[in-house]
């Protein structure tokens, strides 16, 4: 099993561009979810999917787009890349609610802003 | 609104000391979870807590539950230069439908 895949690992964006980070799963988990890291503040929530369909914002939605066509795919979009949005953004799944389960996470995607 | 404050933010030990952190919250949690991050790396599940003064154990480390379920601990008895890392407890958040957040968690240096 592969578990949780990112992809790309390392991006380097203009402001203003548009991209989406790529995040698939092969453990046939329901939820899904995506966390940007900052020094001193954490994972924070960005936005969250209860199943193909289905998904909802966290705490920090602004600026990025979700939708879940597959149980396996939950692609983030940024729609105008800002440099506020220079963080590490982690994709994780997990069976059930992660609240009541273990939330396996991808490697991680480094992305830079400029 | 619930607030949940993870202490310290930082600590340095010399190899073979102890080491806690600690999750405080303003109010009473369903459960909490404790996760693990190496440097350069992703968090990894170490546990989940949801009864009261629960405490469990995994070889050096020790997690309790507070029996007002409002606290939480992270102990390692004897740290290693493998324990180096970011430990981060998390939380279903009321505010955000029950969602999983994290603390701003607790970076653990070892000098050898």
């Amino acid at each position: 099993n592969a578990g949780v895949t990112q992809t790309p690992k390392f991006q380097v964006l203009k402001t203003g561009q548009s991209m989406t980070l790529q995040c698939a799963q092969d453990m046939n988990h329901e939820y899904m979810s995506w966390y940007r890291q900052d020094p001193g503040m954490g994972l924070r929530l960005i936005h969250y999917s209860v199943g193909a369909g289905i998904t909802d914002q966290g705490e920090v939605p602004n600026g990025y787009n979700v939708s879940r066509s597959t149980t396996e795919d939950f692609p983030l979009r940024l729609l105008s890349a800002a440099p506020s949005q220079t963080s590490v953004y982690f994709c994780a799944s997990s069976y059930s609610s992660p609240t009541l389960t273990e939330a396996f996470f991808g490697q991680g995607t480094r992305l830079t802003v400029v | 609104g619930q607030q949940v404050m993870q202490i310290p933010q930082y600590q340095h030990v010399q190899e073979g000391e102890d080491f806690t952190t600690y999750c405080n919250s303003s109010t009473t949690l369903s459960n909490i979870q404790w996760y693990k991050q190496r440097p350069g790396g992703h968090p990894v599940f170490l546990i989940q807590l949801v009864k009261s003064g629960e405490v469990k154990k995994q070889k050096r480390l020790t997690f309790q539950f507070g029996e007002a379920k409002k606290n939480s601990s992270l102990h390692i008895t004897a740290t290693q230069t493998t324990d180096v890392g970011t430990y981060f407890c998390a939380w279903p958040n009321m505010e955000y439908g029950n969602k999983l957040v994290f603390g701003a968690g607790t970076i653990l240096r070892v000098k050898s």
